[in-house]
Order: C-alpha cells, then sequence, then structure tokens
C-alpha cells in the first residue's frame, strides 16, 4: 500500500491563480480531510468527508472547495489563491465514516507558497 | 466545541533523561480516543501514542507513556530515556469527528 499520497510537495501560485492539490489513498479508508498547518496554530481542519459524495466544512473553509466522487481521491481546490493561503497542507484518511475509533494516516504533506 | 490545550509551546530535556508534555481538551462526550503525534522536520505526521477514553489504564509505546486523567480532561505524554531522535513537534489529538489538534509543543533534546 502506498497510504495517503499528496501532489505536488511544492507549489509557488501568483494571487489570484487557481489549482488543485490532489490526495488519494489506496486503504479503502471512508473518512478523508485536509488540514492547514501554520507556524503557531497547530493543523486546522479545513473540508472533510465521510464518504464518498459527502464532504462538510471545517474549521477555515473559505477560499477552498473539495469533492469526493470516488473513496480513494480528494481533491482540495483553490478558486483564487491568496496570500493568506500560504501553508502546509495535509491531507489525512482513516478507515471509518463516522467514527472516532480509528486513527487517521497523514500524507507527506504539500507547502504551498502565494505570492 | 472541542478544544485541546497545549500549554507549552517549547521544552527541552537532556539526552538519556524524562521528560512530560501536557495537554488537556474539553469535551461533553464519554466515548472517544485521544492521540499523541509527532513531526520531525521532515514534517511527516507519525502517531506515537493512542488512549481510548472508555479504557482506565495509560497507553504505553516502548519509551512513550501517557497519563490519562478522564475527570480532569488530562492527556500528558511521557518519554522516557530521551533520544535525540525525539527531537520534535508533538501534537496532541482529541477524535470524535473529526480530529481536532493542539497547537503543539516543540521538544529541543539536548546531547
Amino acid at each position: 500500500n502506498a497510504g495517503v499520497t499528496q501532489t505536488p510537495k511544492f507549489q509557488v501560485l501568483k494571487t489570484g491563480q487557481s489549482m488543485t492539490l490532489q490526495c488519494a489513498q489506496d486503504m479503502n479508508h471512508e473518512y478523508m480531510s485536509w488540514y492547514r498547518q501554520d507556524p503557531g496554530m497547530g493543523l486546522r481542519l479545513i473540508h472533510y468527508s465521510v464518504g464518498a459524495g459527502i464532504t462538510d466544512q471545517g474549521e477555515v473553509p473559505n477560499g477552498y472547495n473539495v469533492s469526493r466522487s470516488t473513496t480513494e481521491d480528494f481533491p482540495l481546490r483553490l478558486l483564487s489563491a491568496a496570500p493568506s493561503q500560504t501553508s502546509v497542507y495535509f491531507c489525512a484518511s482513516r478507515l471509518e465514516g463516522g467514527g472516532h475509533t480509528d486513527t487517521q494516516y497523514f500524507g507527506p504533506g504539500t507547502r504551498l507558497t502565494v505570492l | 466545541a472541542q478544544t485541546v490545550t497545549q500549554s507549552q509551546p517549547e521544552m527541552s530535556v537532556q539526552e538519556a533523561e524524562t521528560v512530560t508534555l501536557s495537554c488537556t481538551y474539553d469535551t461533553s462526550e464519554s466515548d472517544y480516543y485521544l492521540f499523541w503525534y509527532k513531526q520531525p522536520p521532515s514534517r511527516q505526521m507519525i502517531l506515537v501514542i493512542r488512549q481510548e477514553a472508555y479504557k482506565q489504564q495509560n497507553a504505553t509505546e516502548n519509551r512513550f507513556s501517557v497519563n490519562f486523567q478522564k475527570a480532569a480532561k488530562s492527556f500528558s505524554l511521557k518519554i522516557s530515556d530521551s533520544q535525540l531522535g525525539d527531537a520534535a513537534m508533538y501534537f496532541c489529538a482529541y477524535s470524535y469527528t473529526p480530529l481536532v489538534f493542539g497547537k503543539g509543543t516543540r521538544l529541543s533534546v539536548i546531547a
């Protein structure tokens, strides 16, 4: 198993550009989520999904869109990048969608810089 | 809303000594999980240990153990025989749905 994979590892955007951060898992996990990590702020939840076709907002959803058309993939879209979105982005997954018993597994992260 | 508080932004420990990282949380739930994650400079999030709230016994993983006080909503991590490779950011996390993280404690290990 590759686990949770994220692409790209690094990205530089200009203000106003759009892009999609890719996340995939091959563990047949129901639950997937996106976090952003900023210095001194820990990891903050952007969006999450408890199964294909179901998504919900987290703590900091503004400026980001997600969709979950398959169990394996959970892309994060930045519609119009802003400097405030400069951060490290982590995708994570766990087996069960609605439960809380499982360990969450993380991808390696994407470092995004918006100029 | 559930919150997780790590009151020690930075800590340091001598190699081979023991250090305890603090974590408190707020919840109205009775059944949940708690986790400690380690983030070394490589940025990868690595699970260190997890605790099930309905279990009274404290979890242990080799040199890592927790002191779980459910009534006090406290979940501290003890690292014994500290090694240079333990230097990292450590995050406490509470899991109901979704996973909620504290802001982290940066641990330095002094040779």
